[in-house]
């Protein structure tokens, strides 16, 4: 059954760095997404991307972070300079076009430091 | 009022026993809703999305209010391997907005 990867596993990084976090979707899926989940707090949407374009984002995605698919394949999140509070897991979730269902990575875990 | 409000539990029943989770939602326009479910520090798995006739699968079964607001899900004949947090997950435009989730500890 094909699944969704992220890598890497676990970042850590200092306060004020450049990450990139990386997904590869399932080849069929259309719609991309980024949620985020803070330890012991729920699941937080980020941004989605379709069609090559962001087609919503949250007050959470602000000018720090951005997203791109660069070569058709790879989905990235990147955020340009971490703060201590982005410290969460980050989540990559697709799906097809005919339908709603969501299916998600198994994360990244970014420690900022 | 929060978007999807969950009893956060948690809840503690013995193997074979029936559990219900249940959850509100404030959009009234939304569409579509799903329970997933999440293992601790491990993304949410789509356990299944409900429909307004309701549905089962298995051991589960789902059911959506749009009256009330109000989706429901049903677990019989717990297993220990059901012991994970359950998100109720409702779609607004084309995002899912999570509930805290309810914490379900199966015992033997």
């Amino acid at each position: 059954e094909p699944e969704v990867t992220q890598t890497p596993s676990h970042q850590v990084t200092q306060m004020g760095q450049e990450v990139i976090l990386r997904c590869v979707p399932i080849s069929n899926h259309l719609y991309f997404y980024w949620y985020r989940q803070i330890l012991g707090q729920k699941v937080e949407f980020l941004v989605s991307f379709y069609n090559n374009e962001i087609s919503e984002k949250s007050e959470i995605f602000d000018d720090q972070f951005s997203v791109e698919r660069p070569d058709g394949s790879n989905f990235t999140l990147k955020i340009r300079s971490t703060k201590l509070e982005d410290s969460a897991m980050y989540f990559c979730a697709g799906r097809l076009a005919s339908a709603y269902e969501q299916y998600f990575g198994p994360g990244t875990r970014l420690t900022v430091t | 009022r929060k978007e999807v409000e969950q009893d956060p539990g948690p809840f503690n029943v013995p193997e074979g026993a029936t559990v219900a989770f249940n959850c509100t939602y404030s959009n009234s326009a939304s569409q579509s809703f799903f329970w997933y479910r999440q293992d601790c520090r491990k993304e949410p798995k789509l356990l299944m999305s409900v429909y307004s006739s309701g549905n089962e699968d298995g051991r589960f079964t789902a059911q959506l209010n749009r009256a009330s607001q109000y989706i429901s899900l049903l677990i019989r004949d717990s297993k220990l391997s059901d012991s994970a947090t359950y998100l109720c997950v409702v779609m607004d435009t084309d995002k899912l907005i999570f509930g805290t989730g309810t914490r379900l500890q199966v015992f033997p």
